[in-house]
């Protein structure tokens, strides 16, 4: 298949350790996209990428998260000292580079973190 | 942060029957969109409208945007079991797309 992939599906963790998350968009994608979605709630959104740049981070909760996207194509949402708080579904989603006319965001499954 | 609200927070409905879900917003906004998400799984994109556009239709879905009210409409017509999930709006602001709490729509047999 060729839709967005994240790793890991599932990531349980102890509070206070590191935490990275992996997302590889579809192919020529430009643009990609960070979410966080607790339980009952929206995705919030985290950070977006246009190719390796973050061109938007301002969601980012605090300086614990951090995104990169060396290649502009895989990326990586890094979680340091992982909080109990921080347990949620993580969401990616990326776009081709005519999403002004299209609009639509693909997303992956989710990688669910949990903090123990 | 969150940008659109979306009401009613859950609906139940019999199969058959039309839902209606609202979403209001607080900023100027290029497009609208709305998602669906199932139980645990990833969202997908249903429809767009731009800001310039008032209506549109994709089969069973009808969008409607009034940019003077800050408000869009999600109309499902002909409801079927399938269609029960979490349903999402998503504002596109200079490429920035923040999403609202959605409605969890139940379609009853």
């Amino acid at each position: 298949g060729a839709g967005v992939s994240q790793t890991p599906s599932n990531k349980v963790t102890e509070k206070g350790k590191y935490v990275e998350l992996r997302c590889d968009p579809i192919s020529g994608h430009t643009a990609l996209y960070w979410y966080r979605q607790s339980l009952g709630q929206g995705p919030e959104f985290l950070i977006y990428f246009q190719g390796t740049g973050a061109a938007d981070d301002s969601g980012l909760p605090n300086d614990r998260f951090f995104a990169v996207r060396p290649e502009g194509s895989v990326s990586t949402l890094k979680i340091q000292r992982t909080e109990r708080g921080d347990s949620a579904v993580y969401l990616c989603a990326s776009s081709p580079p005519d999403r002004a006319n299209t609009g639509e965001l693909f997303f992956g499954e989710g990688s669910r973190l949990t903090v123990l | 942060s969150q940008q659109g609200e979306e009401d009613p927070q859950a609906l139940s409905i019999q199969e058959g029957e039309n839902a209606t879900m609202n979403c209001s917003y607080k900023t100027s906004i290029n497009n609208l969109q709305w998602y669906r998400q199932n139980s645990g799984r990833g969202l997908v994109h249903l429809i767009l409208i731009r800001s310039n556009e008032r209506e549109k239709h994709s089969g069973r879905l009808r969008v409607t945007l009034d940019t003077s009210k800050k408000s869009s409409s999600l109309l499902i017509t002909a409801s079927r079991a399938a269609d029960t999930a979490s349903y999402f709006c998503a504002t596109d602001r200079d490429d920035k797309i923040i999403f609202g709490k959605g409605t969890r729509l139940h379609i009853l047999p």
